[in-house]
């Protein structure tokens, strides 16, 4: 099945303990995104990824990074969570880069709630 | 900086009933406009995506329509169902800027 795979589902954490969230794709897509969701606030990009070894800031990148070592992985790090990056964050892929196409579906993960105390 | 607007945030009405979803948006110079729909504690599912030089787009019970010169999309949610209930959100990919989300629209068909 195609699809884009979040984990972890459900995380609670400390500030200042990093941790990842890993993102997997299993459609060979070159673009994966990342975006996180806050009420009142909407949706809001994170990064993305043009493909391997390129990478480049969204709306809202501080405090986070990413890589893109393979294809098929995009993780994102939070290497000192604070309770202001407590959310509800998804990533997607899409077959082509889609800030240039006007062809592209995004397809998007489970999403991952993360909560800093 | 574009800015995408839906209205009403929360409608409900019963079953049965033809609806329609709005969404504006400021930057008219759009590649694609896409209309997803989300269900609590779950991720987005796409639904139709509109490009730029399109009218409208229909999937089933779904029709999209865009007139980027007013800036304006509609979705047509024919014959509601209250498996249709959840948050349906339009996004924009203008020029060389992130795709831009609505705050979306939540719907409650009922019974």
């Amino acid at each position: 099945e195609a699809q884009v795979t979040q984990n972890p589902r459900y995380l609670i954490t400390v500030t200042g303990k990093k941790l990842t969230v890993t993102c997997s794709q299993n459609m060979n897509h070159e673009y994966m995104s990342w975006y996180r969701q806050d009420p009142g606030l909407g949706l809001r990009q994170i990064y993305y990824s043009m493909n391997v070894e390129v990478t480049d800031k969204g709306d809202v990148p501080e405090g986070y990074k990413v890589s893109r070592k393979e294809k098929r992985n995009f993780p994102l790090i939070l290497e000192s969570p604070s309770p202001n990056q407590t959310s509800l964050y998804f990533c997607a892929s899409s077959l082509l880069g889609d800030r240039m196409s006007g062809a592209n579906v995004l397809t998007f993960g489970a999403g991952s709630r993360l909560t800093v105390l | 900086k574009q800015e995408v607007t839906q209205i009403p945030a929360a409608l409900s009405v019963p079953e049965g009933e033809n609806l329609v979803l709005n969404c504006s948006f400021t930057d008219s110079a759009i590649y694609n406009l896409q209309w997803f729909r989300q269900d609590p504690g779950k991720g987005l599912t796409s639904l139709l995506l509109i490009q730029s030089s399109q009218r409208e787009q229909t999937s089933g019970r779904l029709n999209a329509s865009l007139d980027k010169s007013s800036g304006r999309s509609t979705l047509y949610i024919a014959a509601s169902q209250p498996g249709d209930s959840a948050t349906y959100l339009c996004a924009v990919r203008a020029g060389n800027t992130p795709l831009v989300f609505g705050k979306g629209t939540r719907l409650s068909v009922i019974a």
